[in-house]
């Protein structure tokens, strides 16, 4: 059974900094590409970045480009993001998905993690 | 970037309903075009992929149709656990987007 669990979320002051996790298991994680998809409360998702499966390529919205890194250890089937200089629009639930066919079929999701940014 | 608008943004239904909702791009995709279901507190959930394609384990009253820059999701019969929220979403080209999403309530 395919598991994603995220973990890592909390408030967090503007300015600030967080690493959010996604344990993968019940598939072989560095055979997928993965990404994280972020909602704002009560708004829509948002896609915030992906990886491949060997973590050579990276790809980021431009709204967290240069702040936000995300990266992956296949030995310990591990989706990280990093997230610094964090502001208040950041704030939302950030869920970890698996790809299916190509780059951005998200046809897995982990139940996701909030982060609120806030002083 | 591709922007992804859905219609209508809510909808009220009956149990039995046929049920559709339409996503239009703002460029052509082809057909990489994936629909998702959320409920609340809860994760998306892929239905159909690559426009018209069921995700296995869905039921078969979820349909997909469209190509280029129109597409539809429909629910042939709707049952009680399909109120939700529904998403389009394109797959052609970085960065992937979301429609604004469809409330379908009673």
């Amino acid at each position: 059974e395919v598991q994603l669990v995220e973990s890592g979320g909390g408030l967090v002051q503007p300015g600030g900094s967080l690493r959010l996790s996604c344990a993968a298991s019940g598939f072989t994680f560095s055979s997928d590409v993965m990404s994280w998809v972020r909602q704002a409360p009560r708004k829509g998702l948002e896609w915030v970045s992906s990886i491949s499966d060997s973590g050579g390529s990276t790809y980021y919205a431009n709204s967290v480009k240069g702040r936000f890194t995300i990266s992956r250890d296949n030995s310990k089937n591990t989706l990280y993001l990093q997230m610094n200089s964090l502001r208040a629009e950041d704030t939302a639930v950030y869920y970890c998905a698996k790809s299916g066919s190509g780059w951005y079929l998200f046809n897995f999701w982990g139940q996701g993690t909030m982060v609120t940014v806030s002083s | 970037d591709i922007q992804m608008t859905q219609s209508p943004s809510s909808l009220s239904a009956s149990v039995g309903d046929k049920v559709t909702i339409t996503c239009r791009a703002s460029q052509s995709i082809n057909s990489f075009l994936n629909w998702y279901q959320q409920k609340p507190g809860k994760a998306p959930k892929v239905l159909i992929y690559a426009a018209s394609s069921l995700q296995s384990g869905v039921p078969s009253r979820f349909s997909g149709s469209g190509s280029e820059t129109d597409f539809t999701l429909t629910i042939s019969s709707l049952q009680p656990e399909d109120f939700a929220t529904y998403y389009c979403q394109q797959s052609y080209s970085t960065p992937p987007t979301f429609g604004q999403g469809t409330k379908v309530e009673i």
